[in-house]
């Protein structure tokens, strides 16, 4: 098992222009979380997603972003319109839960570096 | 979520011991305590995790207070490879992490 993958690791675009980022879990993990991290910053939650069902999303996810996750493998979240604001490291993680417990050891990805200019 | 408190940075030599605290005074019961760190450049990466008693694995140990109101995680022996930002979680049902600020770690050879 090669780990949490994304693609690409790097993105420069334009203001105003969609981008689109891919995730693939460690196989068989469960569950699967995007956050965003800006310089300095710890990162932040943004949505996550327990097999194909999104769960739950934060409140900065703005209608801007989607997220998906087909059939319960891997996992884009698009940008539509993007403003200089979005850009920030955004970070895949995957875990397996296991009902009853409470893991917290996510794995995750070195992550889809933006730059929109 | 509950919330944790660290130092903005610290410092060690290497191949001493360090300690990086973590404060969390409003822990409740079932509230677990973990720890990650991030290398430059690099998403997350888990380091151990505790709930009452004091945690070892091949990475640090996790030494928890009795009334859990705070921990600390504690490297051995700190290499060059160890520099990195800390970060102290709660996390209570459910996988989703809470990030602070963390603590950066600067290891002097």
């Amino acid at each position: 098992d090669t780990g949490v993958s994304q693609d690409p690791r790097h993105k420069i675009t334009k203001r105003g222009q969609n981008v689109t980022f891919r995730c693939d879990p460690i196989s068989e993990h469960n569950r699967l979380y995007w956050y965003r991290q800006t310089l300095g910053q710890g990162p932040e939650f943004l949505t996550y997603f327990q097999n194909e069902a999104q769960l739950e999303k934060s409140r900065l996810l703005s209608d801007r972003f989607s997220a998906e996750r087909p059939k319960g493998s891997f996992s884009t979240l698009e940008i539509q319109r993007t403003e200089q604001g979005d850009s920030a490291m955004y970070l895949c993680a995957s875990t397996e839960e296991v009902i009853g417990t409470v893991s917290g050891k996510l794995f995750f990805g070195s992550g889809t570096q933006l730059s929109v200019l | 979520d509950a919330k944790t408190t660290q130092p903005n940075s610290m410092e060690s030599n290497e191949e001493e011991p360090v300690h990086l605290p973590c404060n969390h005074s409003t822990i409740s019961g079932t509230d677990y305590i973990h720890w990650y760190r991030q290398l430059p450049s690099q998403g997350p990466e888990y380091v151990i995790h505790g709930l009452t008693s004091n945690v070892n694995n091949r990475m640090a140990s996790l030494a928890i207070a009795e009334d859990r109101k705070s921990s600390t995680l504690i490297l051995h022996r700190a290499t060059l490879r160890d520099a990195a930002v800390y970060y102290c979680i709660l996390i209570r049902g459910g996988n989703k992490l809470v990030f602070g600020a963390g603590t950066i770690l600067r290891v002097k050879s």
